[in-house]
């Protein structure tokens, strides 16, 4: 089965850029999303299609992909930015597939 | 403003059965594919199954593929999961989400809390 990988967590300070990775053999093929959860709340959609941001989120949210890594950075970063943020893709053979999640902490 | 509900959780004895629904307004229900996917306590988002827009295309994930049934009433903008042979490690909250065009899971509801416990 198809597997993403995410460190488990991050701390940035505010107004710093936090950066939160997902790896996947060729991820770069498959178009990867990105979830924003905070505690106790639904995921909600940050990123799109490795990339693309849906209407009403900040253009302080912005992905890439380089290799087998897909990027979520989040630039000048506020506090209610703390969360966990998952990366997402459709594989074939696997269906839906998550990141195992990293946890955003705004020191 | 799109808003889905899911209703149907409680709890239940381990080996026994629920229907969770998931009511949606607004967006085209039946132009889109539905998915369930579950968070249980303190752990990540697991994908559950899939459902096409005329349910011609139906996915489950390995870890409840022949106890979950998922279906759907386009008349009634109404997504359902049918729970059977519910195990201890079935307990999470399940949400339902809309598929964009690229696979991204759009929108959520809130969520809908299973506990499977004797």
């Amino acid at each position: 089965s198809y597997v993403l990988t995410q460190a488990p967590s991050v701390s940035v300070a505010p107004g710093q850029t936090a950066k939160i990775t997902c790896g996947g053999n060729d991820i770069g093929t498959k178009g990867v999303h990105w979830y924003q959860q905070k505690s106790g709340q639904a995921p909600i959609l940050v990123v799109y299609d490795d990339s693309d941001r849906p209407s009403g989120i900040p253009e302080r949210f912005s992905g890439s992909i380089s290799g087998n890594t897909a990027t979520l950075t989040i630039s000048m970063v506020e506090v209610g930015d703390e969360a966990d943020y998952y990366c997402q893709v459709w594989d074939s053979s696997s269906g839906h597939v998550f990141g195992t999640g990293t946890k955003v902490s705004v020191l | 403003e799109v808003q889905l509900v899911e209703s149907g959780g409680g709890l239940v004895k381990p080996g026994g059965s629920l229907r969770l629904s998931c009511v949606t307004s607004e967006f085209l229900f039946s132009d889109s594919t539905m998915n369930w996917v579950r968070q249980a306590p303190g752990k990540g988002l697991e994908w559950v199954a899939s459902i096409s827009s005329g349910s011609a295309y139906i996915f489950y994930g390995d870890s409840v593929k022949g106890r979950f049934t998922i279906s759907r009433d386009n008349a009634k903008n109404s997504l359902y999961l049918d729970m059977n042979s519910l195990r201890a490690d079935d307990t999470a909250i399940y949400y339902c989400a809309s598929r964009g065009v690229v696979y991204q899971l759009d929108y959520w509801g809130h969520g809908t809390l299973v506990i499977v416990s004797s």
